[in-house]
């Protein structure tokens, strides 16, 4: 079932400027994890936060999680043309449990 | 030395049809899945093999039919094709503990004619 929902859909921006793409989901979480898919190539796992945490950094990447919301957001900072591709959130739901349920997605475009 | 690999990566075939897509990981993942994804690029898991057995049954027409040889393979047999059924199809492998990410193969399109 359709747990994450990406916001915007779409996003373009110019090369240098940042990127925020958000996630809601519906019930509780282990940990959600953001993917990114460039075309036509299989998803990328990118970070990972546990519900226990608040935000994360990686790279260029950072990640907040508001459980109380039941939201997250994906942060990329001086974004490059590279960066263009789908971005994806997905939640694990519990400890030994084997399913990611994935969301919508938002296709970022950076303009160079 | 490709993680999760999958062939085909383009399948072509008529209506009624039968078809199969391979899938291996050597990664040592003790974990596969299939994934369908559609036009709007929403994914959908449709099963789950742990260490061969099988774990995840979401909602899939009986034509399809996953079966994994080893822990290294998850392959998926698709009768009787339908238009429906084209979309890409996504091998993943993960080592099932709280906390680990899931490897993906690069899809295989599947275009029904």
């Amino acid at each position: 079932s359709q747990q994450g929902e990406e916001d915007p859909q779409a996003l373009s921006i110019q090369e240098g400027e940042n990127a925020t793409m958000n996630c809601s989901y519906k019930t509780s979480i282990n940990n959600l994890q953001w993917y990114r898919q460039n075309s036509g190539r299989g998803l990328v796992h990118l970070i990972l936060i546990r519900s226990n945490e608040r935000e994360k950094h990686s790279g260029r990447l950072r990640v907040t999680l508001d459980t109380s919301k039941k939201s997250s957001s994906l942060l990329i900072t001086a974004s490059r043309a590279a960066d263009t591709a789908s971005y994806f959130c997905a939640t694990h739901s519990g400890a030994g449990s084997y399913q990611l349920t994935f969301g919508k997605g938002t296709k970022l475009s950076v303009i160079p | 030395d490709t993680a999760v690999s999958q062939t085909p990566k383009y399948l072509v075939t008529q209506m009624g049809n039968d078809k199969s897509i391979k899938c291996e990981q050597n990664l040592g993942h003790d974990t596969m899945y299939w994934y369908k994804q559609d036009s709007k690029k929403f994914l959908k898991i449709m099963f789950s093999y742990n260490n061969k057995e099988l774990i995840i049954n979401e909602t899939v027409p009986n034509r399809f039919s996953p079966k994994s040889p080893d822990k290294a393979h998850l392959n998926l047999h698709i009768n009787s094709l339908e238009l429906g059924d084209s979309a890409v199809y996504f091998c993943a492998s993960c080592r099932v503990r709280s906390n680990q990410p899931q490897h993906f193969g690069d899809g295989t399109r599947l275009s029904i004619l």
